[in-house]
């Protein structure tokens, strides 16, 4: 089984600070990790993804994150936030002995960006 | 089509009664994936095709759940005697080819509400 865990369900920070948004998973396999974004009445919109090779990866929007086997984590950060960042931030899981396919997504955290 | 489509946008029906909603997915992609979100959850997976058959179907709730997809493109989930229980967007979204790596394209959801 597998499962997603992001801390915090609301996130608030200034205009131009720095976001984390954190994600801790559980996978029986080697996972493959994404971020989406959603913004109201909207769909989820592919911010980023790892699947192999490097553990930092760069998404659109100035978004990364960093793989950390060890600490079974995918944080998501951005250096400066900007108005436009306020959305809602689902963190997934793909991966399973059983080679399904579904994604598994956390909980979601709002971030609230002040001006 | 340029986008996954899914329709109708909005749904209120009353508790007990028959609906259909229905997804239209990028043209060529061959995965097809339902979900449902409830409010201030993450989505949650029902069920994924590749083609026209339901690869995995082990997250449809009950059997008053079922979805098809005869030509392995636009997909109809049906939700028979519906309950209030079930009022919750309902997402869909497609992937090329259906692997582990590939990013979701999520359509913007049907709200279904049921009173």
């Amino acid at each position: 089984a597998q499962s997603v865990t992001q801390l915090g369900s609301h996130v608030s920070v200034s205009e131009g600070a720095l976001v984390l948004l954190r994600c801790n998973y559980s996978s029986s396999v080697p996972p493959y990790l994404f971020w989406y974004v959603q913004y109201p009445n909207q769909g989820l919109q592919l911010l980023l993804k790892y699947t192999t090779g490097a553990t930092l990866v760069k998404g659109i929007n100035g978004f990364e994150a960093e793989f950390k086997k060890s600490e079974t984590s995918f944080h998501l950060t951005k250096p400066s936030a900007h108005m436009s960042d306020a959305a809602e931030y689902f963190c997934a899981v793909s991966g399973s002995s059983t080679g399904r396919r579904a994604l598994t997504f956390g909980s979601g955290t709002r971030l609230q960006v002040q001006p | 089509g340029a986008g996954v489509s899914q329709t109708p946008s909005n749904k209120v029906t009353e508790k007990g009664k028959y609906v259909e909603l229905r997804c239209d997915p990028i043209s060529g992609h061959t995965a097809l994936y339902w979900y449902r979100q409830s409010l201030g959850q993450g989505p949650e997976f029902l069920i994924y095709f590749q083609g026209t058959g339901a690869a995995d179907d082990s997250g449809l709730p009950n059997d008053r759940f079922f979805a098809v997809r005869p030509e392995g493109s636009v997909s109809t989930l049906k939700i028979q005697r519906t309950e209030r229980g079930d009022s919750a967007v309902y997402l869909c979204a497609s992937s090329l080819a259906g692997d582990r790596e590939d990013g979701y394209t999520f359509g913007s959801g049907t709200r279904l509400t049921v009173v």
